[in-house]
């Protein structure tokens, strides 16, 4: 199995534009979440989707943040619009349908909102 | 609700040294317990789980980690510390039937000649 593919593995943009991140979870796992992580603030949870409906969207920033699941084997994150604040390192994860299952990560995404 | 707690933002040690990396829970329900490991500019790896049974719970790397009920601890060791070891260490909980771990703040590993 490849693993839990993102892409792009960086991305620079200007303030206001939008971006979108891409994310291809392990087949067969059917729980997927996205996280951001920066220095100050650690590993934060944003959103993370069961059998491909979104369960828990509480940690999503604001309103410019969006997150779609549109089947199983595919995830986006969008920022629009972007800003500087905004840059981190974004990670998609995802786990089996076991509880005893843990969480295989992708690369990441390393944002940079210019 | 379901938490970890890693208390030491970092930890020293010299190769060849045993190493400890602190982590406590709190969960309703059963726990399972994770450690991760993140190097730089990469994404977290899975190190070791427990999930029942032995106490004692061996994975990647040499790493092991101790399952402790009574004081809901789950701290990860090692008998010899490497400078490769050096990284980033996250705890996570989950609680038996949620979906959803729950990661500590993670603890920077450092291992110096």
């Amino acid at each position: 199995d490849a693993g839990v593919i993102q892409s792009p593995r960086h991305e620079v943009t200007e303030m206001g534009q939008e971006v979108t991140l891409r994310c291809k979870p392990i087949s067969g796992h059917n729980s997927l979440f996205w996280y951001r992580q920066t220095m100050m603030r650690g590993l934060e949870l944003l959103i993370y989707f069961n059998n491909n409906v979104p369960i828990d969207d509480s940690g999503m920033p604001e309103d410019r943040f969006s997150a779609k699941m549109p089947n199983a084997s595919f995830s986006t994150l969008k920022i629009q619009p972007s800003e500087p604040r905004d840059s981190a390192v974004y990670f998609c994860a995802s786990s089996p349908p076991s509880g005893a299952g843990g969480y295989t990560f992708g690369s990441g995404t390393r944002l940079t909102v210019v | 609700a379901q938490s970890v707690a890693q208390p030491e933002d970092q930890v020293n040690v010299a190769e060849g040294n045993p190493l400890t990396v602190k982590c406590t829970y709190s969960v309703s329900g059963n726990p399972y317990l994770f450690w991760y490991v993140q190097y730089p500019n990469r994404g977290l790896q899975f190190l070791l789980k427990y999930i029942t049974g032995d106490n004692l719970v061996k994975g990647s790397y040499g790493f092991e980690a101790e399952f402790n009920k009574s004081q809901t601890s789950f701290h990860l060791k090692k008998p010899s510390a490497l400078v490769s070891d050096s990284a980033l260490y996250f705890c996570a909980v989950r609680d038996g039937g949620a979906s959803k771990l729950t990661f500590g703040t993670g603890t920077r590993l450092q291992v110096t000649l």
